[in-house]
């Protein structure tokens, strides 16, 4: 499978801990997105990265979220000192601007804080 | 600041009729306008693209600047289009989607 691909695909947290989320674009996609979605909401976009840049961060939900490409391949998202409010699915996103603007999803990770 | 809305969570329309899923954005400039779909336990995928201004599976959506829309269109329903639908907004390279609307189409 050759799509985007997201794991743990489920993680159930204590409240204060810290959790890493990974992210591995469809190879050769330069261009990598991270997005929040809770139920009965659409994908809301977090931050994006253009190889191992980071282009936009203002709309990650609080200093306690924080992104890297180090590499420009594969992306972390951490949440530190978790909270209830931060239970949702995170999906990550990528495309090849060059091709065109079209970004391809992969399947989720959930998170559950207890 | 940029919006996409889509007045309707719920739609439901019986098998062989038109459907009409509204989406209405703001944007100061020139965007790019897309329809994902996603089916129960499967991932967001793309449906179109209004550059590309191709209909996929019937569908067909028309970007119409005046009115800021792109509602999303079929002229004849089918019950494996039952579905999230979420459009969405490409500008300054960054993605913004709607709140979706679920559609059910009833045999």
């Amino acid at each position: 499978d050759t799509g985007v691909s997201q794991n743990p695909r489920h993680k159930i947290t204590k409240r204060g801990q810290n959790v890493t989320f990974r992210c591995d674009p469809i190879s050769e996609h330069n261009r990598l997105y991270w997005y929040r979605q809770t139920l009965g909401q659409g994908p809301e976009f977090l931050t994006y990265f253009q190889n191992e840049a980071q282009l936009e961060k203002s709309r990650l939900l609080s200093d306690r979220f924080s992104a890297e490409r180090p590499k420009g391949s594969f992306s972390t998202l951490e949440i530190q000192r978790t909270e209830q409010g931060d239970s949702a699915m995170y999906l990550c996103a990528s495309s090849f601007v060059i091709s065109g603007n079209t970004i391809y999803f992969g399947e989720g990770s959930w998170l559950t804080v207890v | 600041a940029q919006r996409v809305t889509q007045p309707e969570k719920l739609l439901s329309v019986f098998k062989g009729a038109p459907v009409e899923l509204k989406c209405n954005y703001s944007y100061s400039g020139s965007p790019e306008l897309f329809w994902y779909v996603q089916y129960s336990r499967q991932r967001l995928q793309l449906l179109l693209r209004h550059i590309s201004r191709e209909s996929i599976k019937g569908f067909t959506a028309d970007l119409n600047k005046g009115e800021t829309s792109f509602h999303l269109k079929k002229p004849f329903a089918q019950e494996e289009d039952s579905a999230m639908y979420y459009c969405a907004l490409s500008g300054r390279g960054q993605f913004y989607f709607g709140t979706g609307t679920s559609l059910t189409v009833i045999p």
